[in-house]
């Protein structure tokens, strides 16, 4: 069975920074062959689009919320994606999911979440 | 950009049939056949049940169906269930540079 796990979530001052992780496991999923997203959630609201990356990590793109301050990237080697976060803002907050785009368009795997806090 | 239009709540009683609307443009919805459906329980991850409009993933039960018409695009349960009850979110591409956006979610009360 896939399995997607989050972590590096945590609890953060406006204007630092915080690294995401999120490891691939289990069969019938290969890592290097999907494109892969991130996620986010906010307390009470629906999901948002973050970022998405390429198999090799020469496309990046980002909701215009982020830019400029999150980096996405991934290691297929070790079948696993980032989210570099910085100058961190309030409305950052919320559950941050990874999610493998096994169709066009599409994002079938999922992990559990890692929650991010940034209050003052 | 904003996200796409979707009803706030739906409800329907065990057995009868609903559908959730979700309305963009032509610059999203209307771009191609690449809207995606999800489901949501509380406290838990999105799950994929429709891709590209109309396809189910495999195990997802073939109650769920998808369509779409112009700038608008449904998600069609039918034979309604107790377990149906969840936030439901379009999903699609748009023009603008690779972004991707969200529908504004769906509540589904199952009476």
């Amino acid at each position: 069975e896939v399995q997607l796990v989050e972590s590096g979530g945590g609890l953060a001052l406006p204007g630092e920074s915080l690294r995401l992780s999120c490891t691939a496991s289990g069969s019938g999923f290969t890592f290097s062959r999907d494109w892969m997203t991130w996620v986010r959630q906010a307390p009470g609201m629906g999901p948002e689009w973050v970022a998405n990356i390429n198999q090799d990590g020469s496309q990046k793109n980002y909701v215009d919320s982020v830019k400029g301050r999150f980096t996405i990237s991934r290691d297929n080697a070790k079948n696993s994606l980032y989210l570099q976060m910085n100058n961190l803002r309030a409305e950052d907050t919320a559950v941050y999911y990874c999610a493998g785009d096994g169709f066009a368009y599409a994002m079938n795997v999922w992990g559990q979440g890692t929650t991010v806090t940034v209050t003052s | 950009q904003s996200a796409l239009t979707q009803p706030a709540s739906v409800s329907g009683s065990p057995g009868q049939s609903i559908t959730i609307s979700c309305t963009g443009t032509s610059s999203d919805v209307g771009l191609c056949n690449c809207v995606s459906w999800y489901q949501q329980y509380p406290g838990k991850a999105p799950k994929l049940i429709i891709y590209e409009v109309t396809n189910r993933p495999s195990g997802v039960s073939n109650r769920f169906s998808g369509s779409k018409s112009g700038n608008t695009a449904s998600l069609t349960i039918s034979g309604l269930q107790a377990e149906d009850e969840a936030d439901y979110y379009c999903f699609s591409p748009t023009s603008k540079t690779s972004l991707r956006l969200f529908g504004e979610g769906t509540r589904l009360t199952v009476l």
